[in-house]
């Protein structure tokens, strides 16, 4: 069965460090999202990425966070000036329509210490 | 005001029962709706999607939805232990994003 790749499954990063998260969706998926969710809470969108520009995105997408896909396959989240507070899992997703269910990968693993 | 609703449990069964979990949701205009199963330190697995008004049934697992309510359900007939989990419940109000619960625990003991 297809599915989302992301690497690296944990990163150890300093605060006020930048971290790169990567993500391959399925090959025929049109869109593209990065979720998180903090230890012991719900899971929380960020942003949602369709033909190469960003469609939605939360609060908590500020300015410290910027989505990228690079080539025909990569798609990632880099956090400028990590906070401790960006310490969570951090999960991307993909679906062939914006309506349809999303398949999330495994996950990264971000502690900012 | 949240948007999404679900009570956090744990909720607990004995396996081979009826589990029932729920979910309510603030936006009118949701268009579709799912269910997600969490293991512990796993990612989200979907398991149902429901669009209509009514049931849908996969296997042992049944999605209801009523509109008017605002009201999203999931039934897991013959409950095992290996369906202790947390389900979350997701909500898609027509932009591109799916909106969360907390999500409820389940504990199926043998």
């Amino acid at each position: 069965e297809p599915e989302v790749t992301q690497t690296p499954s944990h990163q150890v990063t300093q605060m006020g460090q930048e971290v790169i998260l990567r993500c391959v969706p399925i090959s025929n998926h049109l869109y593209f999202y990065w979720y998180r969710q903090i230890l012991g809470q719900k899971v929380e969108f960020l942003v949602s990425f369709y033909n190469n520009e960003i469609s939605e995105k939360s609060e908590i997408f500020d300015d410290q966070f910027s989505v990228e896909r690079p080539d025909g396959s990569n798609f990632t989240l880099k956090i400028r000036s990590t906070k401790l507070e960006d310490s969570a899992m951090y999960f991307c997703a993909s679906s062939e329509a914006s309506n349809y269910g999303y398949t999330f990968g495994s996950g990264t693993r971000l502690t900012v210490v | 005001q949240k948007e999404v609703e679900q009570n956090s449990g744990p909720l607990s069964v004995p396996e081979g029962a009826i589990a029932s979990l729920n979910c309510t949701y603030s936006d009118r205009g949701s268009q579709s709706f799912f269910w997600y199963r969490q293991y512990s330190g796993k990612s989200p697995e979907l398991i149902m999607f429901i669009y209509s008004n009514g049931d849908k049934e996969d296997g042992r697992f049944t999605a209801q939805l009523n509109k008017a309510s605002q009201y999203v359900s999931l039934l897991i007939r013959d409950s095992q232990p290996s369906d202790s989990a947390t389900y979350l419940c997701a909500v898609n109000t027509g932009f591109q994003k799916l909106v969360f619960g907390t999500g409820t625990r389940l504990l199926v003991s043998p």
